[in-house]
């Protein structure tokens, strides 16, 4: 099956300071890619929905500028998030898909704001 | 290697009869499972869950069944509507320390609910 990336797989970070995460489709050219954030013990949010060379469309209640998503080619999206709190801390996901139905998850990034 | 594996890409089946989708895993120290479900142009939404303490647990028209002996879990759904047709994720989560959760995703089984 198609595979999706993401770097780094874990991060910690100072309060304050930003951190990008990279998502990457492999071995496919993916038109769309999904940010999600995951809490503790509940489902998957999505955050945003990201189309190669436009803008990111956010969902209600997601900062627009404080996650950052650019998707500069059909194989990579980044997801910045800017001055990070311990808030932040959670586990992000992103998936790609060049259809409408497949989707490929990525392993996942954890973040970690002390 | 995959840790979450859901084998069957795709199934079909008539409306009112019973959907079962598939997931095996590789790692026994998974806490707890969950299904979720995507339309087309949709992200996924999640569905249920299940425990790794329990074996069975039900809401509704779907039941996840998980079998720890075999590494395998289950959802199905009784009866099957055409509103079901979608793409269903299994995915696997493990408490850590620190306050966030890992989840690992199969790559998902397309459901095809005939009226």
């Amino acid at each position: 099956g198609a595979v999706v990336s993401q770097h780094p797989s874990r991060v910690i970070c100072k309060s304050g300071t930003s951190v990008k995460i990279e998502c990457r489709s492999l071995d496919f050219q993916a038109t769309t890619m999904f940010w999600y954030r995951q809490f503790p013990k509940q489902s998957l949010m999505l955050m945003a929905t990201s189309n190669e060379g436009s803008k990111a469309t956010y969902e209600q209640g997601v900062e627009k500028d404080k996650f950052l998503i650019n998707h500069a080619s059909l194989t990579l999206s980044t997801l910045t998030v800017t001055s990070a709190h311990p808030e932040d801390s959670s586990f992000y996901i992103c998936s790609a898909t060049w259809g409408e139905e497949t989707q490929y998850f990525g392993p996942g990034t954890r973040l970690l704001v002390l | 290697d995959q840790q979450v594996k859901q084998n069957s890409p795709s199934l079909s089946v008539q409306e009112g009869r019973i959907s079962i989708l598939n997931c095996d895993y590789t790692n026994s120290m998974f806490d707890y499972f969950l299904w979720y479900k995507k339309y087309p142009a949709e992200g996924p939404t999640f569905l249920i869950s299940i425990s790794s303490i329990k074996d069975k647990n039900e809401d509704g028209r779907f039941t996840v069944f998980l079998n720890k002996s075999a590494k395998h879990l289950s959802l199905h759904i009784v009866p099957s509507q055409p509103g079901d047709s979608a793409v269903y994720f299994c995915a696997a989560g493990v408490f850590l320390e620190t306050s966030y959760d890992k989840v690992i995703f199969g790559p998902g089984t397309s459901l095809s609910v005939i009226p």
